[in-house]
């Protein structure tokens, strides 16, 4: 079974430019998440979806970040403009939430680097 | 607002010998904590959980312990392997889930010196 797959793995970008990540999660999996990663650090939870409703953007910066999940199933993460201090890995996961809950499956994430 | 604290940053121990890793956490209400294992290039991986209706969970060389009169919880690697060099994360949960809002530590590199 294939786990949770983000693209790209790696992006390089200049300060001020739109970038965006992408998120498969495992099929069947009805919770995701998108978490950011600084390096030394935990992960710290941007956003949550249960189906297509995020149930939990508290820590989302939504004057330049975007997600969305359509259909319930793949996600996107946005950031525009990216700024220098955005650079971090940016980790996505799923998991399984109802009668038999499921641990939170994590992908290898996208580096982001702003230049 | 919620704080996971984790210690040491970096362990180093010999192959062999046990290696232990400490986490206290600020939230009362929090119940499920998971700790994760993650290598190079690749993202978390759950190695163990415990909630908070029990002290202590063992799963062959891993166990933890949980003590929520001080809110805190313990890593315990024995028997230490090569393999098991990684920066290693608690986290705690409110709810039993994994798919509950999950609050990181801050990790620890452990090497294991062969």
């Amino acid at each position: 079974e294939a786990g949770v797959v983000q693209s790209p793995r790696y992006k390089i970008i200049e300060k001020k430019q739109p970038v965006a990540f992408w998120c498969n999660p495992i099929s069947g999996h009805n919770t995701l998440y998108w978490y950011r990663q600084n390096l030394g650090q935990g992960p710290e939870l941007l956003i949550r979806y249960e189906n297509e409703e995020a149930v939990d953007d508290s820590q989302l910066p939504k004057d330049r970040f975007s997600a969305e999940r359509l259909k319930g199933v793949d996600s996107t993460l946005k950031i525009q403009p990216a700024e220098l201090g955005d650079s971090a890995v940016y980790l996505c996961a799923s998991s399984f939430q109802g009668a038999m809950d499921t641990e939170a499956f994590f992908g290898q994430g996208t580096r982001l680097t702003v230049v | 607002g919620e704080n996971v604290e984790q210690h040491p940053s970096t362990l180093s121990v010999q192959e062999g010998d046990s290696a232990v890793i400490k986490c206290t956490y600020s939230d009362s209400a929090s119940n499920y904590f998971p700790w994760y294992k993650q290598e190079l290039g690749k993202g978390p991986q759950l190695i163990i959980d415990i909630r908070s209706n029990v002290g202590e969970k063992k799963d062959q060389r891993i166990a933890v312990t949980l003590n929520k009169t001080a809110k805190h919880f313990s890593l315990h690697i024995t028997e230490t392997q090569p393999e098991d060099s990684a920066v290693y994360f608690c986290a705690a949960s409110r709810g039993y889930s994994s798919a509950s809002k999950i609050i990181f530590g801050s990790g620890t590199r452990l090497s294991i010196r062969p």
